[in-house]
């Protein structure tokens, strides 16, 4: 396996209540970047970390979507208010970044699959 | 929105047979990746390959890169049931921009 875990794999929820998911990097790896993945189509990217440090946002994580990153390690995404649209597979991937290096490798977890009712 | 467009969106072989996936994409980048995804999983990366290369092989898998038209090929020869699952492609752009933009994927069936 990769080594990047998320939790939990599935979630159901019931539109406007907000939920929130984990992922765990590669211990050693200091870039973390999520994406979103709804049926049918390839990964969209929402937003990605450098250590704690949030550097790039998408224009589709709208205000309801946050992410955190807090000590450099895992992760969190919250949706607040959540809708029906945002039914998807929420994916998480992890990297390490070395300064004038070369583009790294993303390794991705498993997935949190969110259906909202 | 999606850079790459892979082609064709389904492809259904028998086992033993190669599968030659293509993508397509618009903006210039600066690598170009294939990723393999097993159906309601995580993806597993399979190769990258850089914007300066032409040619890549690892195991099975051989990927050509055409900085000029912009298109890029995987093939997998000797392919296996457990090959089928959907594949995409994904670029970045450099230029400080770490995000990959994926296509749409090609459905690979491999027919035991």
């Amino acid at each position: 396996d990769t080594g990047v875990s998320q939790d939990p794999r599935h979630k159901i929820t019931k539109r406007g209540q907000n939920v929130t998911f984990r992922c765990d990097p590669i211990s050693e790896h200091n870039r973390l970047y999520w994406y979103r993945q709804t049926l049918g189509q390839g990964p969209e990217f929402l937003t990605y970390f450098q250590n704690e440090a949030q550097l790039e946002k998408s224009r589709l994580l709208s205000d309801r979507f946050s992410a955190e990153r807090p000590k450099g390690s895992f992760s969190t995404l919250e949706i607040q208010r959540t809708e029906q649209g945002d039914s998807a597979m929420y994916l998480c991937a992890s990297s390490l970044y070395i300064a004038g290096g070369l583009q790294e490798t993303q390794y991705f977890g498993p997935g949190t699959r969110l259906l909202v009712l | 929105s999606q850079q790459g467009e892979e082609d064709p969106q389904a492809l259904s072989i028998q086992e033993g047979e190669n599968a030659t996936m293509n993508c397509s994409y618009k903006t210039s980048i600066n690598n170009l990746q294939w990723y393999r995804q097993n159906s309601g999983r995580g993806l597993v990366h399979l190769i990258l390959i850089r914007s300066n290369e032409r040619e890549k092989h690892s195991g099975r898998l051989r990927v050509t890169l055409d900085t000029s038209k912009k298109s890029s090929s995987l093939l997998i020869t000797a392919s296996r049931a457990a090959d089928t699952a959907s594949y995409f492609c994904a670029t970045d752009s450099g230029a400080g921009s770490y995000q990959l933009t994926f296509g749409k994927g090609t459905k690979l069936s491999v027919i035991p």
